[in-house]
């Protein structure tokens, strides 16, 4: 069984561009989320992907969006990127169905820096 | 809205000893689940337990346990016999009958040898 893996593991931007992040779930899991973890911070919801649909979304703005594809992985996109959008950004995959006991199992995580 | 605190940014304890890390969290639902979570140094989150608010019996997991107050919102984690691998980010996590994690600040836990 594979974990959840995400890429890249780093990545530099410069303020304005735009960026893609992605994630493969566990496998048989069907949900995705994602979070923005700040440096001294526990994670921020940023959305979650339930077949390949949005199911809800944290306090980002627009600018921030993603997908989910038919096998379950999934991109977050970050666009106009800011200073304060450098932070580490985990992926979490859940088991199938939107139990809430369901444990979400979590990637290492990439590394965004924008200067 | 919920909120989750975690009053101790750091803790130490000595390798055999025991820890109990805080936790307390707002809501106004009575259904929902608790978590903790921790990350070390390598940075991938595992989970280290987890309760549901429905049940009264506290959650253990080996060496981990929680204590679970509903009325007063609170839910500690204890961590008995202390090991060196123990060292970590522990946060503490909300999850409400929707889908969305609300976790803490975080808890920076050394052990001593």
């Amino acid at each position: 069984e594979t974990g959840v893996t995400q890429s890249p593991t780093h990545l530099i931007k410069t303020r304005g561009q735009q960026v893609t992040l992605r994630c493969s779930s566990q496998s048989g899991h069907n949900t995705v989320s994602w979070y923005q973890q700040a440096l001294g911070q526990g994670p921020q919801f940023i959305f979650q992907y339930y077949r390949e649909e949005e199911n809800g979304r944290g306090n980002f703005p627009p600018r921030f969006s993603g997908l989910q594809f038919p096998n379950y992985s999934s991109e977050l996109n970050v666009n106009a990127l800011e200073l304060d959008d450098s932070a580490l950004y985990l992926c979490a995959s859940s088991q199938p169905g939107l139990a809430p006991q369901s444990e979400q199992f979590f990637g290492p995580g990439t590394r965004l820096t924008v200067l | 809205a919920q909120t989750v605190t975690q009053s101790q940014p750091e803790m130490s304890v000595q390798e055999a000893e025991t820890v109990t890390l805080s936790c307390t969290y707002d809501t106004s639902e009575s259904d929902y689940y608790l978590f903790w979570y921790k990350q070390p140094p390598s940075r991938q989150m595992i989970l280290v337990i987890r309760q549901e608010a429905y049940k009264q019996q506290n959650a253990t997991e080996n060496r981990f346990s929680v204590n679970f107050q509903k009325a007063a919102k609170s839910f500690s984690l204890k961590i008995s016999d202390s090991q060196l691998g123990d060292a970590a980010m522990y946060f503490c996590a909300y999850r409400r009958s929707g889908n969305q994690f609300y976790f803490g600040t975080g808890t920076s836990l050394t052990v001593i040898p």
